[in-house]
Parts: C-alpha cells; structure tokens; sequence
C-alpha cells in the first residue's frame, strides 16, 4: 500500500534552516507529484510547492519564494524540503502529500513533521 | 489566489442526525469545458494528517462511508454526513484545484452534541 513516511521533529532557532524528507513506497514514484504543505495550530493547510520526481523545476508558491527548496532523489524515492530563515511563525507542522500530475487534490499524505522555531 | 470560506466554524450534532458543511469559493471552480468542479473534502483528526474524503465535489474516494457525500456547483458547495457516528468528530476542509496554488477553507469543527 501507498506510505509518505516523513523524518522526525526540529527545533531550530530563528534565522537557521531546516531539511524535512518524504519518502514514497507502495506505487511507482515518478507517476505523481509531491506537494509540500503545513499547517500552524488551529489553520488550514498551507500549500508551499509541488515537485515533479520525474524532473523539471519545483513550483514554489510566491510568498516563500527565496526561502523554499525542494528536491528529489529517485534512487531512494525520497523528495525533501528545505526551508531557509526561519523565523517563529514557521513554526508548524509540515506535511508532503501526493497528487496525479493533472489534479492538485491529495489522495495520500505523510503522517507530518514538526518544526518549532524558538529562541 | 482563490479564498475558500467554510460555515460553520464549528457544529455540534447529535448521534445518528445530520450534519452538513457549507463551503463558498471566491470564484467559480467549475471548469466549463469538462463540466468538473475542482472541489475537494477532507477530514482531520487530532494528531492525524487530512483524509480526502471527496473530489470532484461529489466523488466518494474509495473506502469512504456512503454516509458521507458532497454536493454543489460554481462557488457553493456542502459535505453533507447523513447519520453522524462518533468516529466523524474531526474538522472538515474543503480544498479547490481549480487554480493555482491550491488553497483550503479555515475548517469546520464537527463535535457531538
């Protein structure tokens, strides 16, 4: 069956950078895309970005451009987020999740990384 | 980027009444050329991420309870649980893709009554 199984909980202090992976087993990797949200205590998701495994350049949503870069490793189906400059209100829980190449709507997700930016 | 609002903030139902859900988008998520509309519903427990409940507006993903259905068209749209069971306390999003980015209503708490 279809896993997302993320990397554990960060802490980071303010103006560091963090590395969140997601890795995909169960279906064939490069036939959906990963997207990469989070989600702040009592909000919505938050869509970030999408990436393609089977290549191209990741689409970043404009209000972390700059700061986002996502990546893949076909070898290991893994996909990473990496998310510069933190400040506080980075603080949430971010997840990765899948979708067909023509519908952004999230069939599998992975069970969420906690990211605590504090001082 | 197109703004989901969900209504109610939060809803308390009695066992075995109906709940519904109402989300309104702030333009038209049907794609007139496949007559789609690119709405999707998800359920979140605690601790858990987003479970699609729906695409399509009204397809039931596989392994849903048929208790659970969608409905509406253009910019107004409702989850609708028919028979509410105590494992249905969650909150309830909606989610476009018709656009890009893809963006979710502030969500619906769904408690017992």
């Amino acid at each position: 069956q279809v896993h997302l199984v993320q990397s554990g909980a960060e802490v980071k202090k303010p103006g560091a950078s963090v590395k969140v992976s997601c890795r995909a087993s169960g279906y064939t990797f490069t036939n959906y895309y990963i997207h990469w949200m989070r989600q702040a205590p009592g909000q919505g998701p938050e869509w970030m970005g999408i990436i393609n495994p089977s290549g191209g350049s990741p689409s970043y949503a404009q209000r972390f451009q700059g700061r986002v870069t996502m990546t893949r490793d076909t070898s290991t189906s893994t996909v990473y987020l990496e998310l510069s400059s933190l400040r506080s209100e980075d603080t949430a829980v971010y997840y990765c999740a899948r979708s067909t190449s023509d519908y952004y709507y999230f069939d599998y997700w992975g069970q969420g990384t906690l990211v605590t930016v504090s001082s | 980027d197109i703004v989901m609002t969900q209504s109610p903030d939060s809803l308390a139902v009695s066992l075995g009444e109906r709940a519904t859900i109402n989300c309104k988008s702030s333009q038209t998520v049907l794609y007139n050329s496949n007559n789609k509309n690119y709405l999707a519903w998800y359920q979140q427990k605690p601790g858990q991420p987003p479970k699609l409940l729906i695409y399509w507006a009204s397809t039931r993903e596989s392994g849903v309870p048929d208790r659970f259905s969608g409905s509406g068209s253009g910019t107004d749209f409702t989850l609708t649980i028919s028979s509410l069971q105590a494992e249905d306390v969650a909150v309830y999003y909606c989610q476009q893709y018709y656009s890009s980015p893809p963006t979710f209503g502030q969500g619906t708490r769904l408690e017992i009554k």
